[in-house]
């Protein structure tokens, strides 16, 4: 089975900052990569899908890199809502993976 | 209004059986393949099981044998019949619509606990 790992577990950072979470994966994959952020109480919302396509509505401020094992979530200058938990997803052979999360707080 | 709406989570003995429920509104279920997500509260979110169109199927391993997911096209609901239920299965169950790429959709989520 294929393991996904992010990194970090947890990110301190302020109003305006340039964030960037990654998600490794234990062998090359192919760019079935999705990200979703999740506030407490909510589900899953999809952010970026296909590594780089941003799902409708998302803001600009969000894209999504990679290719082989390594992935990556940037946010190029966070906003108050961004504080939250992302998950990176990976789809292989009719099963899907998640990453553990990575919590954005505040600084 | 596009939305899922899932049911049927409960407290339940270990060994006990559950069927929860996820009714699609608003939007061309047959053309989807929907899935079962779980989450353990304050923790990560792990797959559970999915269904195609046709009515073909996929399982977590920790779920295989002892879950079952089903679609009633005619009313736009997916189901998942969990068996054999253990303290672990203990999470809060999404049902998420998927297409190329991700889960465009997601339920509110209904709580499962196992517990004697």
């Amino acid at each position: 089975d294929i393991q996904m790992t992010q990194s970090p577990s947890t990110l301190s950072a302020s109003v305006g900052d340039r964030v960037t979470i990654t998600c490794r994966a234990s062998q090359s994959i192919n760019s079935w990569l999705a990200w979703y952020q999740q506030k407490p109480g909510k589900a899953p919302k999809l952010l970026i899908y296909n590594t780089s396509f941003l799902e409708s509505g998302v803001p600009s401020r969000f894209s999504g890199s990679g290719s082989g094992t390594e992935f990556a979530l940037t946010i190029s200058s966070l906003q108050p809502d961004d504080f939250s938990t992302y998950f990176c997803q990976h789809w292989y052979g009719y099963t899907w993976t998640f990453g553990q999360g990575t919590k954005v707080e505040i600084k | 209004e596009l939305q899922l709406v899932e049911s049927g989570g409960d407290l339940v003995q270990p060994g006990g059986s559950l069927r929860l429920s996820c009714a699609a509104s608003s939007f061309a279920f047959t053309g989807y393949w929907m899935h079962w997500v779980r989450q353990v509260p304050g923790k990560g979110l792990m797959w559970v099981s999915h269904v195609n169109t046709e009515g073909g199927t996929t399982y977590a391993d920790s779920v295989k044998g002892r879950f079952t997911i089903s679609r009633d096209n005619a009313k736009s609901t997916v189901y998942l019949q969990m068996n054999s239920l253990r303290v672990e299965d203990t999470a809060k169950y999404y049902c998420a619509r998927g297409r190329v790429g991700g889960f465009d959709m997601w339920g509110q989520g209904t709580m499962v606990t196992v517990s004697s």
